[in-house]
This record gives C-alpha cells, sequence and structure tokens, in this order.
C-alpha cells in the first residue's frame, strides 16, 4: 500500500514568493496535518484538517494557509517567502480514530534564497 | 501536552539493547507516552505509544514507570538501521478539537549504533 506521498521533494524559491505545497495520505486515512521541520528542531505543527475542515493550527503567520480537498489530499500554500521559511515541510495523515499515531511523508524541502 | 526531557545523544553497539529514556514528570493522568524516530532524511516514524501499563510491539517495548513521571524505550537488538533521532511525546490519546493530529516534538535524542 502506498504511504502519505509528497510532491514536489525539493524546492527552490526566492523570497517575496508563493509556493504550493501538495500531500496525498493514505487511502482511508481522513486526516491530514501539516509540520515544519527547521535544520536541527523537531518538527512543529502548522495545520491539522480532518473531514475537509481546519481543526487546529501552530502558530505560524497568516501567511500559511491550507486546505483538503474532498478525496483527502490537502495543499500547504505559503506567500510572501521569507528567508526563514527554509525548511522541511512534513505532512501526515491518520485514520482518525487515535490522533497521535500518524504516518509521515518524506516531506518537502523547500529553500527560500 | 506534557513537557518532556531527553539526553541529546547516545551510543549502542550493534546487536546490544538501546534503552532510551524520557522524562515527563509533569504529564497529566490522561496522556499517554508516544515514541516516534526519525531517520536521516525521512519524516517521523511511529514505534508505539502507552499509558501505564509496559507495551511491547514488533519494533521495541515500553517501560512506563509506576508514578508514570518517566519511560524508557527499548530496542532490543539495535541495529544500524536504528541510527535515527528518537522523539518522545507525550499528549492525549484521541484527543479531538485543535489537538487533533498535532504533536508538540522536542529536541529528541540522537541514537547512534556503532559497528
Amino acid at each position: 500500500d502506498a504511504g502519505v506521498t509528497q510532491s514536489p521533494t525539493h524546492l527552490i524559491k526566492t523570497r517575496g514568493q508563493h509556493v504550493t505545497l501538495r500531500c496525498s495520505p493514505i487511502s482511508g486515512h481522513k486526516s491530514v496535518s501539516w509540520y515544519q521541520q527547521v535544520l536541527g528542531q523537531g518538527p512543529q505543527f502548522i495545520f491539522q484538517y480532518y473531514e475537509k475542515e481546519e481543526r487546529g493550527r501552530g502558530n505560524f503567520p497568516d501567511r500559511f494557509s491550507a486546505r483538503q480537498f474532498p478525496n483527502y489530499s490537502s495543499e500547504l500554500n505559503v506567500n510572501a517567502l521569507l528567508l526563514g521559511d527554509s525548511a522541511l515541510y512534513l505532512c501526515a495523515s491518520s485514520i482518525g480514530t487515535d490522533g497521535g499515531k500518524l504516518f509521515f511523508g518524506s516531506g518537502t524541502q523547500l529553500s527560500v534564497l | 501536552d506534557a513537557k518532556t526531557t531527553q539526553p541529546p545523544s547516545m551510543d549502542c553497539a550493534e546487536g546490544r539493547a538501546a534503552n532510551l529514556p524520557c522524562n515527563h514528570s509533569t504529564i497529566s493522568g490522561n496522556e499517554y507516552v508516544y515514541w516516534y524516530r526519525q531517520i536521516h532524511s525521512q519524516g517521523p516514524q511511529y514505534i508505539i505509544h502507552g499509558l501505564k501499563n509496559n507495551e511491547t510491539n514488533e519494533m521495541a517495548s515500553l517501560i512506563i514507570t509506576e508514578d508514570r513521571k518517566s519511560s524508557t524505550l527499548i530496542l532490543p537488538h539495535a541495529t544500524l538501521r536504528d541510527t535515527a533521532v528518537y522523539y518522545c511525546i507525550v499528549r492525549v490519546a484521541g484527543a479531538g478539537g485543535t489537538s487533533y493530529g498535532k504533536l508538540t516534538f522536542g529536541q529528541g535524542t540522537i541514537l547512534t549504533v556503532h559497528p
């Protein structure tokens, strides 16, 4: 069975640009969460979507937004990119019965120049 | 979610047991202990979780002290592929609302398994 898939795997942008990252959860999983991992740090929670509704948001500015589609895939959008947005962006899905057991993708490595 | 404290790094010889400690002295009665690991260039991987009883699965064993203020993850026969950052996380299992899907990661323990 396919795991959580994220695209693209790597991305280079310049300051001020916009970026869209995509995530496909494991089949049957209705919950998708997004995390940001800066080099040398643990992942930090950005968003959680369940049944296409935002259910949680971490301490990130409004430049970060996300949505979940009817097929439960998700997009993370970041506007007006800053150098500090350079990080590994991780998507995780869960079946919805245990919010602590997440299945993570391999992430999108975003570099902002 | 309760704060956890882990040693920044540990070493282990291949084939020996790796015992990774975690302190969570402020854990609440309804909070579970979760362990994840992250191998270089991959996303975190769920290992095991428990409330107060010891747990074992195909990957590891989790020993939680009786007062629940600390726990130990045990990899019984460490291999080179177990080299990773190990995260100990406490959270309310099955939490709905705004906690759903949210894990609070700390710095973790870098476990290096040597030949």
